[in-house]
């Protein structure tokens, strides 16, 4: 079992709907939860962190975490193509400093 | 505003060559990081610093070696290159706390004949 799993999809959604994402992690003494952006070619950008049980809202995207289940997920509202890319879910271990990413997802948003 | 300065970005190279990759960073992170990127693979821990003067092996340690030579440099080495290792590389720094998210280099895409 991978440490970090993710759907590599690709996921297609229209532009405007709300595009879900989801992470599962086998460590269950993990802390930290990150969602990075990458764009084909370039590197990854971070989008939201989270370390609490719970929702966190940043504009157009809400991060869940739900650390009974080791899952996160992201939502993306109003989903714009320039919204499309891979995204790739990372989580931070126990000590703090080692983060694993997991495969990533790709999201295509049709205009 | 150089943030995660990665030199080479392309490179060739035949089997059996050695090269260092480069890092540096500028934003005073305690930690550093070393990824590889394969197609469908996402991003793989190679090694990581976790302060000044300590390393540790990540997920694909084997074949690779690094050197954090100061609080900014942090550098990865292939001693003896092999095709499986043609990869994009990406360095990447935090700030100290489980919550600081991971800064990223622009990559060195690595060839290998």
């Amino acid at each position: 079992q991978k440490e970090v799993e993710q759907n590599s999809g690709p996921l297609s959604v229209p532009e405007g709907a709300i595009a879900s994402l989801n992470c599962t992690y086998s460590d269950r003494g993990s802390q930290s939860f990150f969602w990075y952006r990458q764009y084909s070619g370039k590197s990854p950008e971070l989008i939201m962190f989270i370390y609490s049980n719970g929702d966190k809202e940043d504009g157009r995207f809400t991060a869940q975490l739900n650390k009974a289940s080791q899952y996160v997920s992201l939502l993306i509202r109003d989903s714009q193509p320039s919204d499309s890319a891979t995204y790739l879910c990372a989580v931070r271990n126990t000590g703090g400093f080692k983060t694993i990413f997991g495969a990533g997802t790709r999201l295509f948003v049709k205009a | 505003n150089a943030g995660v300065t990665q030199t080479p970005k392309f490179q060739v190279l035949k089997t059996g060559q050695s090269m260092t990759l480069q890092c540096a960073q500028d934003m005073n992170h305690n930690s550093m990081y070393w990824y590889r990127q394969d197609p469908g693979m996402g991003l793989r821990l190679i090694y990581y610093s976790a302060s000044e003067g300590t390393t540790d092996k990540g997920e694909v340690p084997n074949g690779y070696n690094v050197s954090r030579l100061n609080k900014r440099e942090f550098s990865l080495r292939l001693e003896s290159a092999a095709p499986s290792q043609t990869s994009v590389y990406f360095c990447a720094s935090s700030g100290r706390g489980g919550d600081q998210p991971q800064h990223f280099g622009d990559g060195t895409r690595l060839s290998i004949l």
